[in-house]
Formats: structure tokens, C-alpha cells, sequence
């Protein structure tokens, strides 16, 4: 079973308006962070925001807020007033648990589109 | 300024021929792990280390080895690349294995193996 999943393969939003890229996650462990990632066209990976397992707030991070529903197993990231700079490919992923590997379980991505 | 710094950035070689690929971070990081960056198959983990000379396989370790014989540094191995090889490599640390942490990325090695 995915353990990230974005539905989303592409996205296309209006320059300054607010966008929604989704996600799910599935796991057993009580104890995980959620965390999303910016891809641009040049490659690098880019920390955006995380949301703890435990957190009862949204992360907030300037524009980049987490919508963090934890029964849904859901961690939706929301752009506000996006940017054309905002186009890339975003990258939702988890760290599991105490022991083992503590990778990062990527989803596919969601490549977003900002059109002015 | 805090970073993980990966060299070469790119890189065009032939089957056979050993590389590696360097990975250093100056944040005193216990944990670094590298991945492989595929389309369709999203990023996989190769290896970590979860401290100076503790490493492990990750998902996808065949054709792969790493040493950390320094904290900062975290090379990748390749003694003999295939075409198969071909992929972005990405390195990354983190403070500890908390899975609170977020892992920092460098910028990324554009491997060929012709």
C-alpha cells in the first residue's frame, strides 16, 4: 500500500489567488512527521513546512499552511496569494517511528502551474 | 550558512568506471542518508548513516557503498556504475533520526553512465 499519496498529478492556479495541493498518508506509528517539499525546475529540494504527530495546530509558514486532519490521515498544503516563482513540483512526505531507517517516504508530487 | 553541499553537480562517465560522489554538511548532523531520484519511481533511499561509522542499506543499496568516517562528510560510492545508475542523487542530514526533523537536501548530482 502507498504510504504517500497526492492525487494530484498537475495543478493550475492564477497568479496571487490560493491553491490546495492534497495528500494522505498511512501508518501504524503514533510518533511521525509530515513534511512538504518544493522541487523546482533546477532540481534542488526545498524544505517548505512540517506538522508533527502530535501537533494539534496547522503549521504555518508565510504562505505555506498545513491543513492538518489527522483522523482523514490528510496533510493538504495550501499556497495563499501564490507566485509565479511558485511553480515546481511539491513533494509530500513522512518520517516514521523511533527506530528503523527514518527515511522520508516521498508521495509522486503535484507539479504546479502559476499563470499570470 | 547551514548547508549540505554535494560535488559534482553533474557528471557523464562510462559503465565500469569508479565515482564518487561527495556529500559534506556543516550543521553537526548525526544523520545522513542518500537518494535516488527517478521518474515514475519517485525518491528511494539508498543508504544512511545514523552516526560516525554506522551506516545501514536503505531501499535500494545494490551497486552502492558508503563510509562515514567523519560526521560531516557522507560519500557515495559507485566501484562499478551501470547505465542503470543513471538518476538524480540527492544527499541529505538531519540533527538526529527524529522523525520530527526535517531532512535538508543538497542541491542535487545529474549522474549519466553511458
Amino acid at each position: 500500500a502507498q504510504k504517500i499519496t497526492q492525487t494530484q498529478p498537475g495543478m493550475f492556479v492564477q497568479e496571487k489567488e490560493a491553491v490546495t495541493l492534497d495528500c494522505t498518508y498511512d501508518t501504524s506509528d503514533q510518533s511521525y512527521g509530515l513534511f512538504w517539499y518544493k522541487q523546482p525546475s533546477s532540481g534542488e529540494m526545498i524544505f517548505l513546512i512540517y506538522q508533527g504527530s502530535y501537533d494539534e495546530q496547522n503549521a504555518t509558514e508565510g504562505r505555506y499552511s498545513l491543513n492538518f486532519q489527522k483522523a482523514r490521515k490528510s496533510a493538504n498544503l495550501v499556497i495563499s496569494a501564490s507566485q509565479l516563482g511558485d511553480s515546481a513540483m511539491y513533494f509530500c512526505a513522512m518520517r516514521e517511528g523511533l527506530t528503523g531507517r527514518r527515511a522520508l517516504t516521498f508521495g509522486s508530487g503535484t507539479r504546479l502551474q502559476v499563470q499570470p | 550558512e547551514a548547508q549540505v553541499t554535494q560535488n559534482p553537480r553533474y557528471l557523464i562517465t562510462v559503465t565500469g568506471k569508479k565515482l564518487t560522489v561527495t556529500c559534506s554538511q556543516n550543521m553537526n548532523h548525526e544523520y545522513m542518508s542518500w537518494y535516488r531520484q527517478d521518474p515514475g519511481l519517485g525518491l528511494r533511499q539508498i543508504y544512511y548513516s545514523m552516526n560516525v561509522e554506522v551506516t545501514d542499506k536503505g531501499d535500494v543499496p545494490e551497486g552502492y557503498k558508503v563510509s562515514r568516517k567523519e560526521k560531516r562528510n557522507f560519500p557515495l560510492i559507485l566501484e562499478s556504475p551501470s547505465p542503470n545508475q543513471t538518476s538524480l542523487y540527492f544527499c541529505a542530514s538531519t540533527q538526529t533520526g527524529d522523525p520530527h526533523q526535517p531532512q535538508h537536501f543538497g542541491d542535487g548530482t545529474r549522474l549519466s553512465i553511458l
